[in-house]
């Protein structure tokens, strides 16, 4: 079937840098997208979500941006703190079905 | 609001026996509710969709006699994994929704439940 993908597993920066994470996604027919956070031994946690008619979103230090010509996804957190240290994912899905999951960055950010 | 309760976060069985887990909405009734598996260092993989009142719908290749979802109320579903193996440890996270009230209120997910099977 069709499934959301990352193009890396890890992404390493330093304190205050700005922070990109990337997710390609496979079906076209999806309309809504979202990006989770998770720690260690925790449930996902939502950051920002983004509908199929938008290109863009932002919301306090994260944007999600969204290009459906080539079918990608994007995650920026700007000032990036250790406390945003998690993995990331990206998750989308249509009218309303079960959410598909990528298969996650890892974010690690050191002072 | 929008919270989802997840019992127990953790658990260890002995292999054969089985477990329950527990995923509530605790301040909106959820029609809909997902469950999911994580091994370590993967991605959420989707199990079974739930709907109150009626049988789940399972994902290929998830067997349903070994993982039984029930979701009888508006407010709690559970999943139980039966004659668990040590193959069925893992981190089990459900999520609850209810459509119509916007997206990030539709997707709340519970804590996670860490099964071990010894």
């Amino acid at each position: 079937g069709e499934s959301v993908g990352l193009h890396l597993p890890t992404l390493s920066v330093q304190e205050g840098d700005n922070s990109i994470i990337n997710c390609a996604y496979s079906n076209s027919a999806s309309d809504y997208f979202i990006w989770y956070k998770q720690e260690s031994g925790k449930g996902p946690q939502f950051i920002i979500d983004i509908r199929s008619n938008m290109d863009k979103r932002q919301g306090q230090r994260v944007t999600v941006l969204l290009n459906k010509t080539v079918k990608h996804l994007s995650l920026q957190i700007a000032a990036t703190q250790p406390g945003d240290s998690a993995v990331y994912f990206c998750a989308e899905n249509q009218a309303g079905t079960a959410l598909i999951f990528g298969k996650g960055t890892t974010l690690s950010v050191s002072s | 609001g929008a919270v989802v309760s997840q019992h127990p976060s953790r658990v260890i069985c002995k292999s054969g026996t089985s477990v329950k887990i527990e995923c509530r909405s605790l301040d909106f009734q959820a029609t809909t509710m997902f469950w999911y598996r994580q091994f370590p260092k993967q991605s959420l993989m989707l199990m079974a969709t739930s709907n109150e009142g009626s049988k789940a719908t399972y994902e290929q290749g998830v067997e349903k006699d070994k993982f039984l979802i029930n979701h009888a109320s508006l407010t709690l579903s559970t999943l139980t994994v039966t004659s668990a193996h040590p193959e069925d440890s893992s981190f089990y996270i459900c999520s609850a929704s209810k459509p119509g009230t916007g997206y990030d209120y539709g997707y709340t997910f519970g804590s996670g439940t860490r099964l071990t099977v010894v």
